[in-house]
């Protein structure tokens, strides 16, 4: 299978900063890639995807960034919200993907 | 509004029952799939059919089996539940024709401890 990590396991940030969540990816045939966010006793919600043929894609508050050279995937949420407490994973791939362990985010208000 | 729903968001069962997990979507989606999710691990694909009557092996099918019998159902089973299978089990569908066809949609999962 695919291995697709996370830099950090936990991560926390004060409220109203900007979180940075990273990911690498090792397949470079990959043609998406997803974030989803989970929170506890929940399953995973999709929240912003990406191309392979794009490097930057911006949603409400959320900014993915790739870089293919490196393999390289970051989440960036503007003004963090104690409801953006959660488990964060990449995913890639195209019809199959392949997960991430994870990064949990902690909002401290 | 999209749901896909699973039938236990907790089960309890003994070692070597067999155990059957449901899952639907009302999406009308043509894909779906089932994964375990372990800490630290990660979400690991059991099992994905894109088609009714229609399954592939992901990356960790031993011990379990599926069922797509509907277009709109898909049954992950458990024929012999052993400890190593306690886990959170996840069901998720997809449309590949769709605008955001790489997008899987998630149910809430199943809590799953083999004793």
């Amino acid at each position: 299978g695919e291995s697709v990590g996370l830099h950090l396991p936990t991560l926390s940030v004060q409220e109203g900063d900007n979180s940075i969540i990273n990911c690498a990816y090792s397949n470079s045939a990959s043609d998406y890639f997803i974030w989803y966010k989970q929170e506890s006793g929940k399953g995973p919600q999709f929240i912003i995807d990406i191309r392979s043929n794009m490097d930057k894609r911006q949603g409400q508050r959320v900014t993915v960034l790739l870089n293919k050279t490196v393999k390289h995937l970051s989440l960036q949420i503007a003004a963090t919200q104690p409801g953006d407490s959660a488990v964060y994973f990449c995913a890639e791939g195209g019809n199959q993907f392949y997960f991430g362990t994870g990064t949990s985010l902690t909002v401290i208000p | 509004d999209v749901k896909v729903t699973q039938s236990s968001r907790y089960l309890v069962k003994r070692t070597g029952e067999k155990v059957f997990l449901e899952c639907v979507q009302d999406m009308d989606h043509e894909n779906m799939f089932w994964y375990r999710q372990d800490p630290g691990l990660g979400l690991r694909l059991i099992y994905f059919s894109y088609d009714v009557k229609m399954k592939e092996k992901g990356d960790i099918p031993e011990g379990y089996s599926v069922s797509r019998e509907k277009k709109e159902r898909f049954s992950l089973i458990l024929e012999s539940a052993s400890t190593n299978q306690t886990s959170m089990y996840l069901c998720a569908s997809s449309d590949p024709a769709g605008a955001g066809h790489n997008e899987q949609f998630f149910g809430p999962g199943t809590r799953l401890t083999v004793l």
